[in-house]
């Protein structure tokens, strides 16, 4: 079975552009979970989607968004694009999400440098 | 609100020591507990879990316990490999918010 797969694996960007990521989970899989994780402030939970609808938020500002097609498959945006945004952008995938404390897969990471 | 606190690494042993990082914990109600590790290179990947206080999580040498009264779930290893060089990370997940709160991540490099 595929592991979570997303693309691309690295980008650079400039301040004040935006930036597409995309996330492909386990087939079957119907939550997809999107972190954000930086040196100093770890791993911090952006937003969670099941059935194309999302179903949990963090904090984070509306320049962050989602979506999720109906093959599960997931991308996230961000608009005007600061230098704090640089960070590794994780994507996890589970069969029911973290209300039945499934168990979640991670992909590889998205690292966006914004210069 | 809900937190995990990790002990600050790099935590650097020789092959075959004792490992323990520690890892607590502040939320309401019962959550259920995680630890994680990160290769380089790679996302993360679930080590073990304990969902209910006194469980005990276990797989690959690591175990951990769901400790109420501490509210604690060390990480500890008897034996320690080269290959265990990663970024182990503590998590908690509430019933009520559905959220999972990680910690800032222990370095650990283990020398041959």
């Amino acid at each position: 079975k595929a592991g979570v797969t997303q693309t691309p694996r690295y980008l650079i960007k400039t301040r004040g552009q935006q930036v597409t990521l995309s996330c492909s989970p386990i087939s079957g899989h119907r939550s997809v979970s999107w972190y954000q994780q930086t040196p100093g402030q770890g791993l911090q939970f952006l937003f969670e989607y099941f059935s194309e609808t999302q179903r949990n938020k963090g904090n984070f500002p509306g320049r962050f968004s989602g979506r999720q097609f109906s093959n599960s498959r997931s991308e996230m945006n961000v608009s005007t694009l600061e230098l704090g945004d640089s960070a590794l952008y994780l994507c996890a995938s589970s069969l029911r999400g973290p209300r039945d404390t499934d168990t979640q897969y991670f992909g590889p990471g998205t690292r966006l440098t914004v210069l | 609100g809900n937190s995990v606190t990790q002990m600050e690494g790099p935590v650097t042993l020789s092959e075959e020591a004792f490992l323990t990082i520690n890892c607590t914990y502040t939320a309401t109600g019962y959550p259920s507990l995680f630890w994680y590790v990160q290769y380089p290179g790679e996302g993360l990947q679930l080590l073990l879990k304990a969902t209910k206080a006194d469980d005990k999580g276990s797989n690959k040498g690591f175990e951990a316990t769901y400790r109420k009264e501490t509210t604690s779930f060390h990480l500890e290893k008897g034996s320690v490999q080269v290959s265990d060089s990663a970024v182990y990370f503590c998590a908690l997940l509430t019933s009520g918010t559905y959220k999972y709160i990680f910690g800032t991540g222990t370095r650990l490099k283990v020398l041959a």
